[in-house]
């Protein structure tokens, strides 16, 4: 069994369009990080949260830490081409300080 | 800063050849991972290393996968032999506090 289940696993929508995709677990975790890995590049961080109900926003991107530390959202507002790629989420493990699970991840295509 | 390098970018090689993927990490940074990426089973941790010591392989696939990280700056991971079952991006990330930075991965084509 996946500790982390990103939904939905591929997406694809018109360029203008709001998107929101979801990363959900049965574990509390003390942060979660969010990647997104472009075509033919390896992941990139965009952000990490730790607090429970924490939103940050990266601007057009905003990210949302649920209240039980177990589930995260990141809503994309008026996607654009240049967000195309995979969402990955990814927490860290107790017992190591730098190593990270990573999600499934969601794959994201706005057509222009 | 050239960020984490990785060589070869591309490796083609028939089954029962030794693939040998290098990766040099970002200057500082004290811990190192090796990634496997396939379409199937996501992005897989293999090893991790910090301070160039092994600390976590229970993600090696089997003994036909080793890696070393003789120092800070290098780290090589081994496959001997190779099969086509091998086929995937692997990639090298380094970090100093959490955050894990990629390189731009090596594609390997086992036939």
């Amino acid at each position: 069994t996946q500790l982390l289940e990103q939904s939905p696993q591929f997406l694809s929508i018109q360029e203008g369009e709001n998107l929101t995709v979801y990363c959900n677990s049965s574990s509390v975790f003390s942060s979660l990080q969010w990647y997104r890995q472009e075509p033919g590049e390896g992941p990139v961080l965009l952000v990490t949260v730790v607090t429970g109900g924490e939103v940050k926003k990266l601007k057009r991107l905003t990210f949302q830490f649920g209240d039980a530390r177990k589930d995260s959202s990141l809503h994309i507002t008026a996607a654009q081409p240049g967000d195309t790629g995979l969402y990955l989420c990814a927490v860290g493990v107790k017992t190591s300080y730098d190593k990270v699970i990573f999600g499934p991840g969601t794959s994201l295509s706005v057509i222009p | 800063d050239a960020g984490v390098i990785q060589s070869p970018r591309h490796e083609v090689t028939e089954m029962g050849q030794e693939v040998t993927l290098r990766c040099k990490p970002i200057s500082g940074h004290n811990s190192l991972f090796w990634y496997r990426q396939t379409m199937m089973r996501g992005l897989e941790l293999l090893i991790y290393f910090n301070n160039n010591v092994p600390i976590d392989d229970s993600g090696m696939p089997e003994d036909r996968f080793s890696a070393k990280m003789p120092n800070a700056s290098f780290s090589t991971l081994k496959i001997q032999p190779s099969e086509p079952r091998d086929s995937a991006v692997y990639f090298c990330a380094s970090s100093l506090v959490r955050e894990q930075f990629f390189g731009p991965g090596t594609r390997l084509t086992v036939l």
